[in-house]
């Protein structure tokens, strides 16, 4: 079946501008996650989703990002009055659930955001 | 609140040599713990995973990792290199909520 998919692939926007990104669960999945890997780095956590809601966003650097589910499956990340720092490829997962026991995350490719 | 320390930014190993790559996690729960890897401009693959059980654990291509609670180690290691083995590889541990934190990453180098 299809996978954890990302659109879009790669965005190159400029400093100051608003960007979403858009992440596709597989079907079924109720828990969504977003990461941010800066070059070098390891995937930072931002948030995660439990069906619609928020279950944490403690990963979110500042109130320039956003993120959204408003169906429960669909998600968009939102970044406000982008920055060069913002720079980097964006992963989304998704799980069965969340929960008392282990559900693989199955990532997705990412975006590749690039701030000029 | 848990945390992945993965020792080595750069490990270099000759092809047939033994990989070692280091990791110590840090959790106030009973942790669950991955080994993933990425390819250039590839994304995350998970190589293998302890959750519970049989502390060693035998992932894909040959690699796998012993959880060690009493070191709060979860070392990774293959038997012998082969050059597709160059890659990123990631230590990451989740708690049972599937909250999961990654480390900075080793990248391998296999030479011939």
């Amino acid at each position: 079946g299809a996978g954890v998919s990302q659109t879009p692939s790669n965005k190159v926007t400029e400093k100051g501008k608003y960007v979403e990104l858009r992440c596709d669960p597989i079907s079924g999945h109720t828990a969504l996650y977003w990461y941010r890997q800066s070059l070098g780095q390891g995937p930072e956590f931002l948030i995660y989703f439990q069906g619609t809601g928020a279950a944490d966003d403690s990963g979110l650097p500042n109130d320039r990002f956003f993120a959204v589910r408003p169906e429960g499956s669909v998600s968009t990340l939102k970044i406000q009055r982008t920055e060069r720092g913002d720079s980097a490829v964006y992963l989304c997962a998704s799980s069965m659930s969340s929960g008392s026991s282990y559900n693989e995350q199955f990532f997705g490719p990412g975006t590749r955001l690039t701030v000029l | 609140a848990q945390s992945v320390t993965q020792l080595g930014s750069h490990v270099s190993v000759s092809e047939g040599a033994l990989v070692l790559l280091r990791c110590n996690y840090s959790s106030s729960v009973p942790p669950y713990l991955f080994w993933y890897v990425q390819y250039p401009n590839q994304g995350l693959q998970l190589l293998l995973k302890y959750t519970t059980g049989a502390t060693l654990v035998k992932g894909i291509n040959g690699f796998e990792a012993e959880f060690k609670k009493s070191e709060t180690s979860f070392h990774l290691t293959k038997p012998s290199a082969h050059m597709s083995d160059a890659a990123e590889y990631f230590c990451a541990v989740s708690d049972p909520n599937n909250d999961m934190r990654f480390g900075a990453g080793t990248r391998l180098t296999v030479k011939p």
